[in-house]
């Protein structure tokens, strides 16, 4: 059975920083892209990053460019997101997701907030 | 960057209905458009992949088709557990976009 669980969420001053793990269980992690998608409350889904298999080439929308990071541990089958330079509008559950045909598999979300 | 234009935003629906989510693409997608269906407090379940492919395990009364830059979710027969927030999104090119949703809400 494929699992995505993410650790690592809470509460964060804005500027400040905060890394996001998702262990993978139930596949051959270093076969499968991987990504990131936030859902604001109450709002709809945002793609925020992927990283192909092998951890070579990284893709990020414009509007975390430059302040997140994506990274994988295929020795440890774990995902990350590294984020930086926090503001309010990064507030959200973020997923991970497995990159199969788009999006096949969720994990059950972290919530991050950035408020001071 | 590619815009998924979803519609409607809500409906209001009776057990037993056929529905149909669409969206449209802003620019070529080709058969690149994915189905999510999302509970409340839960992650969003992929139903459709490839603009018409099943998912696995989701109910056959779930369709997906595409008609040129238009893309839908037909659901036939709706069902109590059918109820929920639907997503569209493209994965042709990055970065991939998703629609805005559609809030399915009983009568």
């Amino acid at each position: 059975e494929v699992q995505l669980v993410e650790t690592g969420g809470g509460l964060v001053q804005p500027g400040r920083s905060l890394k996001l793990s998702c262990v993978a269980s139930g596949f051959t992690f270093n076969n499968y892209w991987m990504s990131w998608t936030r859902q604001a409350p109450g709002k709809g889904l945002e793609w925020v990053a992927s990283i192909t298999n092998s951890g070579g080439s990284t893709y990020y929308p414009d509007s975390v460019k430059g302040r997140f990071t994506i990274s994988r541990d295929n020795a440890q089958n774990t995902l990350y997101l590294q984020m930086n330079s926090l503001r309010s509008e990064d507030t959200a559950t973020y997923y991970c997701t497995r990159d199969t045909y788009g999006f096949d598999y969720w994990g059950q979300g972290v919530m991050v907030t950035v408020s001071s | 960057d590619i815009q998924m234009t979803q519609s409607p935003s809500s409906m209001s629906v009776s057990l037993g209905d056929t529905v149909t989510i669409t969206c449209r693409a802003s620019q070529d997608v080709g058969i690149y458009v994915n189905w999510f269906q999302q509970k409340p407090g839960k992650s969003p379940r992929r139903m459709i992949y490839r603009a018409t492919n099943l998912a696995d395990g989701v109910p056959s009364r779930f369709s997906g088709s595409r008609s040129g830059s238009d893309y839908s979710l037909t659901i036939s027969s709706l069902e109590s557990e059918d109820v929920a927030d639907y997503h569209c999104l493209q994965y042709d090119e990055y970065p991939y976009t998703f629609g805005a949703g559609t809030k399915l809400e009983l009568k």
